[in-house]
């Protein structure tokens, strides 16, 4: 079946850069996405990238896409202590169809 | 002001007592999903549903049932059936054109 993995944490200091890396199995993959979680609160969308493009940049956020190996990153420029969260990364295969998701990276920003 | 609600925040229930959780939305979207979180585990999906009158199973429906009368509302009733209910619940909903999936903020149930 489907499946997509992360690790568990990643611990940077305040105005580095994180890079947050995700696998995936399903070839038929066609949108992959990014989710931010504060604690007690729902996810928030943060970007998601079609898997006909390689590389996707909003503001700090950068996705890079390799889909030859399945391999999904989202980088953090510059750091900030707000950045501290849990980070989702999901696929779909198409429409409407269901969301699977990793089970979320937690990064820790030092000050 | 546009956006997915869910109500309560927090709910508390007795063992072998029903109790649904609400999950609302002003967004005109056709899909709606409900998702069980635990800690470490990420999110599994419990029911989903594409289209009003119609709702699919997701890998952990057991102990869950469901229903979409209506196109705004997508409630979520954990039975007595449901062994382990104390979990963070997750509501979304997302539109076929725009390949976007929104979340509400959660329902968190404890069971005593």
């Amino acid at each position: 079946g489907e499946d997509v993995e992360q690790s568990l944490f990643l611990s940077v200091r305040e105005g580095d850069s994180s890079v947050i890396n995700c696998t995936y199995t399903d070839s038929s993959s066609t949108y992959l996405y990014w989710y931010k979680q504060e604690p007690g609160a729902g996810l928030q969308l943060l970007t998601y990238i079609f898997s006909n493009m390689d590389m996707k940049q909003d503001q700090r956020l950068t996705v890079l896409l390799n889909k030859k190996d399945k391999h999904l990153s989202l980088r953090i420029a510059d750091t900030q202590t707000g950045d501290s969260a849990i980070y989702f990364c999901a696929e779909r295969s198409a429409g409407n169809t269901p969301l699977v998701f990793g089970k979320g990276t937690r990064l820790s920003v030092i000050a | 002001d546009g956006g997915i609600t869910q109500s309560p925040k927090y709910l508390f229930r007795k063992e072998g007592q029903n109790v649904t959780l609400s999950c609302e939305q002003n967004l005109n979207h056709d899909a709606m999903y409900w998702y069980r979180q635990d800690p470490g585990q990420g999110l599994r999906l419990i029911y989903y549903s594409q289209i009003v009158n119609d709702f699919q199973k997701g890998d952990i429906a057991e102990g869950y049932s469901v229903s979409r009368e209506k196109k705004e509302s997508f409630p979520l009733t954990v039975t007595s059936a449901q062994k382990n209910p104390t979990a963070f619940y997750l509501c979304a909903s997302g539109s076929r054109g725009d390949n976007e999936q929104f979340f509400g903020p959660g329902t968190r149930l404890t069971v005593l």
